[in-house]
């Protein structure tokens, strides 16, 4: 069974602050994936990321992919209330996606 | 494009009773998904559907549940003599191609409370 384990898995921090969330697996992806789902609504998708080593940049987020597939973090600079919400990894296994444990980040003003 | 709809948004049923659930996807997405999603953890694989043939089903899925996708077009979900366990947010996603690198659009949800 492939398991994608996300750490931490609260997070509560001041507005302006730095942060990383982290995704790791034992096993290899073909992709992976990054969601940011609000209360009461579904996951919406950030970024992808496919090729071992690859980082990629929206706006204020980071994405990063590890070099063997197997692990991803996401870093947000200088966070606002807005970021608030719960983060989502998910790893590409044939035709559907594994959703990690997820990471609830709470930005205060 | 309307997006991916999900109907209803809320549902609160009696143990034993039966539910069903509607998803629309967006309409040029061949791949339809199912998932379950309790409070504050991942949402969980269900079942996947290719145009109308259902191609992936989760252990997860056990025989009270079942989906279709009749014309490949809208899918339901139907859960049978409904347990509290299976109170949860029921998400639905549409892919247009391989999921891996075009990803999912979710639907907003069906949060199922069962009393």
């Amino acid at each position: 069974t492939q398991l994608l384990e996300q750490s931490p898995q609260f997070l509560s921090i001041q507005e302006g602050e730095n942060l990383t969330v982290y995704c790791n697996s034992s096993s290899v992806f073909s992709s992976l994936q990054w969601y940011r789902q609000e209360p009461g609504e579904g996951p919406v998708l950030l970024v992808t990321v496919v090729t071992g080593g690859e980082v990629k940049k929206l706006k204020r987020l980071t994405f990063q992919f590890g070099d063997a597939r197997k692990d991803s973090s996401l870093h947000i600079t200088a966070a606002q209330p807005g970021d608030t919400g719960l983060y989502l990894c998910a790893g590409g296994d044939t035709d559907k996606l594994i959703f990690g444990t997820g990471t609830r980040l709470q930005v205060f003003p | 494009d309307t997006g991916v709809s999900q109907d209803p948004r809320h549902k609160i049923t009696k143990r034993g009773q039966n539910v069903t659930f509607r998803c629309d996807p967006i309409s040029e997405h061949n791949r339809l998904y199912w998932y379950r999603q309790t409070l504050g953890q991942g949402p969980e694989f269900l079942t996947y559907f290719q145009n109308e043939a259902q191609l992936e089903k989760s252990r997860l899925l056990s025989d009270r549940f079942s989906a279709e996708r009749p014309k490949g077009s809208f899918s339901t979900l139907e859960i049978q003599r409904t347990e509290q366990g299976d109170s949860a947010m029921y998400l639905c996603a549409s892919s247009p191609r391989t999921v891996t690198n075009y990803g999912y659009t979710f639907g907003s949800g069906t949060r199922l409370t069962v009393v």
